[in-house]
């Protein structure tokens, strides 16, 4: 079943402004990861954070990690229409390989 | 960055024909490649773990007769839909890790997809 929760499901914003998505687990980790997807594509690897790491930065984007309350969160700076897609957050089920994938959120930036 | 190639990227078929998808790691050994199905606005869905060298290892209700996944080396792997029929059509997306001392062991590297049609 999945294990990741995302919320929003769908997020509208004006470019400039900034985006934050939130996901939620169920069980232990080793670490989450974020994936983008764009309409009909494969998944792009945005940035793994570890669950001995509480924060981390990739250019524009800002991962959080909380695993006492097993949740993360993505937030995009200064957003553009081209970070209009479709995140992922994605945890290592019961410390295997195999990821587990939440529900997704569908970010739409207007121009 | 790793790159994981699919092909073909879409398909069409008729009911009941066999459809052979394969994903490629093009600049990276991998020893474990992982399959995935994705319905339209849904997420992606664990289908099976393929190993190089040993059975694959599909997810509880997913049918291994169905889906045949050979993955014959460290950088190809192959996933059939047999007797295709239209409830299959969907998006299967293939990842593939890297070995130990590798492009990030950690992180699974994504294919383009294949969007599979079955009239």
């Amino acid at each position: 079943s999945q294990q990741g929760e995302e919320d929003p499901q769908a997020l509208s914003i004006q470019e400039g402004e900034n985006a934050t998505m939130n996901c939620s687990y169920k069980t232990s980790i080793n670490n989450l990861q974020w994936y983008r997807q764009n309409s009909g594509r494969g998944l792009v690897h945005l940035i793994l954070i570890r669950s001995n790491e509480r924060e981390k930065h990739s250019g524009r984007l800002r991962v959080t990690l909380d695993t006492s309350k097993k949740s993360s969160s993505l937030l995009i700076t200064a957003s553009r229409a081209a970070d209009t897609a479709s995140y992922f957050c994605a945890t290592d089920a019961q410390g295997a390989q195999k990821l587990v994938f939440g529900q997704g959120t569908r970010l739409t930036i207007n121009p | 960055g790793a790159v994981v190639s699919q092909h073909p990227s879409r398909v069409i078929c008729k009911s009941g024909t066999s459809v052979k998808i394969e994903c490629r790691s093009l600049d990276f050994q991998a020893t474990t490649m992982f399959w995935y199905r994705q319905f339209p606005k849904q997420s992606l869905m664990l289908m099976a773990t393929s190993n190089e060298g040993s059975k694959a290892t599909y997810e509880q209700g997913v049918e291994k007769d169905k889906f045949l996944i050979n993955h014959a080396s460290l950088t190809l792997s192959t996933l059939t839909v047999t007797s295709a029929h239209p409830e299959d059509s969907s998006f299967y997306i293939c990842s593939a890790v890297g070995l130990a001392g590798g492009w990030g062991t950690d992180t699974q590297y994504f294919g383009p997809g294949t969007r599979l049609t079955v009239l």
